[in-house]
C-alpha cells in the first residue's frame, strides 16, 4: 500500500536559518508526491509536487522539495526560514486510486 | 475566483444525531474529496466525488455518506453522530478526476463538534 511518513512531529529552526521538514515515502510505480502547509484554523494549501523531471522542485513562499529515489525521500527545505513560516507541513502521495494519502504532518516552529 | 467554500463553519451535536456538511468547489472542478482531521490523527481519506459519481471511500463506517449534485457542489452526511467523530471535515476539489494530474484546493473546513 503507498503511505508516507513524516518521522518528527515538530522542528524547532531560528529565523534566518536553513529549515528542513522529512518525509519517505512507499508507493508501487513512479510516485506523485506533495507538500502542504496548514495553518492555524485554517485550511490546507498547496506548496509543491514531484511528478516527473528534476529531483528538486521549486514551489511557493521560497519552498522547495529534493526527491531522492534511493532513499525513498522527498524532503521539503527552505534556506532561510522565516517566523511565519511557522505552522503544520504535510506530505503527501498519490496512491494510484485518485486520492492523496498524507503523512501525520510536522509541526514547524521559527523562533525570532 | 472564488476558492472552495465549505458551510458551516462550526457545528456543535449531540450523541445520536445526524450531521450535514457542505462544500463548493472552485468553478470549473469536478472532483470533490472529503477529509475527515481528527486531533493527533492527521488527515484521513473519506470519499471522493467526480461528474456526480463516487469514485473511492475510505474506511470509515457506512453512516458516513455523501453526494454530489449537478453543479459539483458536494454533501456529506454523517448520521448516528459519536463523540470520536468531532473533528475538523476538509473539502477539496480539483480540476481533473484523480490527483496524478494536479494539487488539491482545500477549503476552510467545518468544524464539527459532538457532545
Amino acid at each position: 500500500a503507498q503511505s508516507v511518513a513524516q518521522p518528527e512531529d515538530q522542528v524547532n529552526v531560528a529565523e534566518g536559518n536553513p529549515l528542513t521538514v522529512k518525509c519517505t515515502y512507499s508507493v508501487s510505480g513512479n510516485p506523485y508526491l506533495f507538500w502542504y502547509v496548514q495553518y492555524p484554523n485554517r485550511g490546507l494549501q498547496f506548496l509543491l509536487k514531484y511528478i516527473t523531471g528534476d529531483n528538486l522542485v521549486k514551489g511557493s513562499y521560497g519552498f522547495e522539495a529534493e526527491f531522492n529515489k534511493s532513499q525513498t525521500s522527498f524532503h521539503l527545505k527552505k534556506p532561510s526560514a522565516l517566523v511565519s513560516d511557522s505552522a503544520l507541513y504535510f506530505c503527501a502521495v498519490d496512491d494510484n486510486t485518485g486520492k492523496l494519502i498524507f503523512g501525520q504532518g510536522t509541526t514547524l516552529q521559527v523562533k525570532p | 475566483e472564488a476558492g472552495v467554500t465549505q458551510s458551516p463553519t462550526h457545528l456543535i451535536k449531540t450523541r445520536g444525531q445526524q450531521a450535514t456538511l457542505r462544500c463548493s468547489p472552485i468553478s470549473g472542478h469536478t472532483s470533490v474529496y472529503w477529509y475527515q482531521q481528527a486531533l493527533g490523527l492527521g488527515l484521513q481519506f473519506l470519499l471522493w466525488y467526480d461528474e456526480g459519481e463516487e469514485r473511492n471511500r475510505g474506511n470509515f463506517p457506512p453512516r458516513f455518506s455523501g453526494r454530489q449534485f449537478p453543479n459539483y457542489s458536494s454533501e456529506l452526511n454523517v448520521n448516528a453522530l459519536e463523540l470520536e467523530d468531532s473533528a475538523l471535515y476538509l473539502c477539496a476539489s480539483s480540476l481533473y478526476g484523480g490527483t496524478t494530474s494536479g494539487e488539491l484546493f482545500f477549503g476552510e473546513g467545518s468544524r464539527l463538534t459532538v457532545l
